[in-house]
């Protein structure tokens, strides 16, 4: 199955700062969720969009889904340095036949510097 | 607590020496699924199992096999481990119909 693409690879800021970070993927989905994952440990889920969806809010974090574009953004705001960690999409592009298959993509690792 | 336990935490085997990863979860979740994640490549899909005894390839079997006997676990188990199966790798489950997956710690494996 295709993986999704986030994009950059690594981003590095102060923190009080906005994080942005985007993901692209290349066919119809139902739906995209973003993980975080510190250091060599699980992933965490943090939130989950619809694609009848454009926008979700959690917290700092704000989603926004652009299918025509195949491509979603993930912001997180007034950045902290506890947010320092690799952050993840996943979508159901490689489910068929009433099978949930995510496919992740290979991550945008966030260092905030104090 | 709700959780995924996956054991061991760090591994260190010799090339064909048979292991086996175990997983757990208590969340009585349907689905569970095993992953790899190597630098650069993200996590990619070993297996998979929708529930009790159904189990099927993700992107990456070869190497690997997986039993669903009991609703709670999904071992991984490499018959025949060889270097380029050194990797960290990570259990999840779900709920059937719901889409957020619930990680485990995570299991790094080497194989000399």
């Amino acid at each position: 199955s295709q993986q999704g693409e986030e994009d950059p690879q690594a981003l590095s800021i102060q923190e009080g700062e906005n994080a942005t970070m985007n993901c692209s993927y290349k066919t119809s989905i139902n739906n995209l969720q973003w993980y975080r994952q510190n250091s060599g440990r699980g992933l965490v889920h943090l939130i989950l969009i619809r694609s009848n969806e454009r926008e979700k809010h959690s917290g700092r974090l704000r989603v926004t889904l652009d299918t025509s574009k195949k491509s979603s953004s993930l912001l997180i705001t007034a950045s902290r340095a506890a947010d320092t960690a690799s952050y993840f999409c996943a979508t159901d592009e490689g489910s068929s036949g009433g099978s949930y298959i995510p496919t992740f993509g290979r991550g945008t690792s966030l260092i905030v510097h104090p | 607590e709700a959780q995924v336990t996956q054991n061991p935490r760090y591994l260190i085997t010799v090339t064909g020496k048979k292991l086996t990863v175990t997983c757990s979860q208590n969340m009585n979740h349907e689905y569970m699924s095993w992953y790899r994640q190597d630098p650069g490549l993200g996590l990619r899909q070993i297996y998979y199992s929708m529930n009790v005894e159904v189990t099927d390839k993700g992107d990456v079997p070869e190497g690997y096999k997986v039993s669903r006997k009991e609703k709670r676990n999904f071992p991984l188990i490499l018959e025949s481990p060889s270097p380029n199966q050194t990797s960290l790798y990570f259990c999840a489950s779900s709920l059937a119909g719901e889409e957020k997956l619930f990680f485990g710690s995570g299991t790094q494996l080497s194989v000399l």
